[in-house]
């Protein structure tokens, strides 16, 4: 299956500070890729989908200014947690669909952020 | 009530058994149907992936899906530890939208 490489795996990082997570597909071209949080034993929360070269598409009760979303190529999409809080601690992964006309998305390893 | 239904368990079953996993949907659009397998700190992994109704076998795990029935499900024949995860079913529309719907997830432990 396609490869998608999440990173850093764990961060750990001071309240008020930003913190970056990158997504790439390793072996193919993804012109969208999804993010999503989860909570100890809950299921995935989609936050916001990304395509290349476009604006993300962010669900509703995610706000836009503290999770920015970059896209800029076909095989990276950026997730930037700006001013962390310690609500913010959690586990965000991403994923990304193969090229158009498939459904099959692959998920990134995730990502454990904890704001001190 | 929820898109995609899903037990959150644990369920508890001893190596060799055949363990079912079970999801159900009330969005009657849903035609694309996932089946992951997440483990502790990890991201998911596809295990399965099927189209509209019908069984689809790979190894030990069969998916079936029963439109009529708006019931999936995922078997995991002679069962190992090592397949102690956390199985998450997933689905999605044909269409515009392919943004997969998950269900909260299923913990399997298997013991030796």
């Amino acid at each position: 299956g396609a490869v998608v490489s999440q990173h850093p795996s764990r961060v750990i990082c001071k309240s008020g500070t930003s913190v970056k997570i990158e997504c790439r597909s390793l072996d193919f071209q993804a012109t969208t890729m999804f993010w999503y949080r989860q909570f100890p034993k809950q299921s995935l929360m989609l936050m916001a989908t990304s395509n290349e070269g476009s604006k993300a598409t962010y669900e509703q009760g995610v706000e836009k200014d503290k999770f920015l979303i970059n896209h800029a190529s076909l095989t990276l999409s950026t997730l930037t947690v700006t001013s962390a809080h310690p609500e913010d601690s959690s586990f965000y992964i991403c994923s990304a669909r193969t090229p158009p006309g498939n459904t099959e998305a692959f998920f990134g390893q995730g990502t454990r952020l904890t704001v001190v | 009530q929820k898109e995609v239904e899903q037990d959150p368990g644990p369920l508890s079953v001893p190596e060799g058994a055949i363990v079912s996993l079970n999801c159900t949907y009330s969005n009657s659009a849903f035609q694309y149907f996932m089946w992951y397998r997440q483990y502790s700190r990890k991201g998911p992994e596809l295990l399965m992936y099927t189209y509209s109704s019908g069984n689809k076998e790979d190894g030990r795990f069969t998916a079936q899906v029963d439109k009529s029935s708006k019931y999936i499900s995922l078997f995991i024949r002679d069962s190992q530890p090592s397949d102690s995860a956390t199985y998450l079913c997933a689905m999605s529309q044909s269409g515009g939208s392919y943004i997969p719907t998950f269900g909260r997830g299923t913990s399997l432990i298997v013991h030796p």
